[in-house]
């Protein structure tokens, strides 16, 4: 498959460690917020979302924190295992006066858990 | 269909040539998204289709580009006369129009190379 990103950030983790990924926005409108996991050769997989009215949301091994006031977003992922291995890429999205959802997306940064 | 499929998964054509590229939505998901993934970076919004409303186009890089949708099924996105920068991954994503609809769900892509 094709390699998402050759020349990302990575973040190298040992399997079994805590893992945190982070992202900052700049659209101070942005209201929606979503992290995807992105395998090589793969489309963007959904992990977790937040909305802007919270700071904090709690999924299985994930946890997304929310600051609006310096506009950065992290992922945190527990136990970090083997196959949390790829890119992850946060996104945001507002409201616009189309009515259109389309994400905004971070450049990405690649997770390597080793063994 | 259980998720987002598109078609080809590869293709390879050369400079000055048309392609067309398929995307399958999730059945009953009303908004449709193209988004394109060049090596090493994030996604690039192109084209939104929601329902029977006018698409919108404003992600679209030049009038070699365009797409088609079919009321709320299958969409096509077309590429004239291809240059050598328009390889990339074309991603397509597809979400259901309701509160929760922001939640984008995304097909595997297709990969185009340009000779």
């Amino acid at each position: 498959g094709e390699s998402v990103g050759l020349h990302l950030p990575t973040l190298s983790v040992q399997e079994g460690d805590n893992s945190i990924i982070n992202c900052a926005y700049s659209n101070s409108a942005s209201d929606y917020f979503i992290w995807y996991k992105q395998e090589s050769g793969k489309g963007p997989q959904f992990i977790i979302d937040i909305r802007s009215n919270m700071d904090k949301r709690q999924g299985q091994r994930v946890t997304v924190l929310l600051n609006k006031t310096v506009k950065h977003l992290s992922l945190q992922i527990a136990a970090t295992q083997p196959g949390d291995s790829a890119v992850y890429f946060c996104a945001e999205t507002s409201d616009m006066d189309t009515g259109r959802r389309a994400l905004t997306f971070g450049s990405g940064t690649r997770l390597q858990v080793q063994p | 269909g259980a998720g987002v499929s598109q078609s080809p998964s590869n293709k390879v054509t050369e400079k000055g040539k048309d392609v067309e590229l398929r995307c399958d939505p999730i059945s009953g998901h009303t908004a449709l998204y193209w988004y394109r993934q060049r090596l090493g970076q994030g996604l690039e919004f192109l084209i939104y289709f929601q329902g029977n409303s006018a698409p919108d186009k404003s992600g679209l890089p030049s009038d070699r580009f365009s797409a088609e949708r079919t009321g709320e099924s299958v969409s096509t996105l077309t590429i004239q006369r291809t240059q050598q920068e328009d390889s990339a991954v074309y991603l397509c994503a597809s979400s259901s129009d309701s509160l929760g609809g922001k939640k984008q769900f995304f097909g595997p892509g297709t990969r185009l190379t340009v000779l």
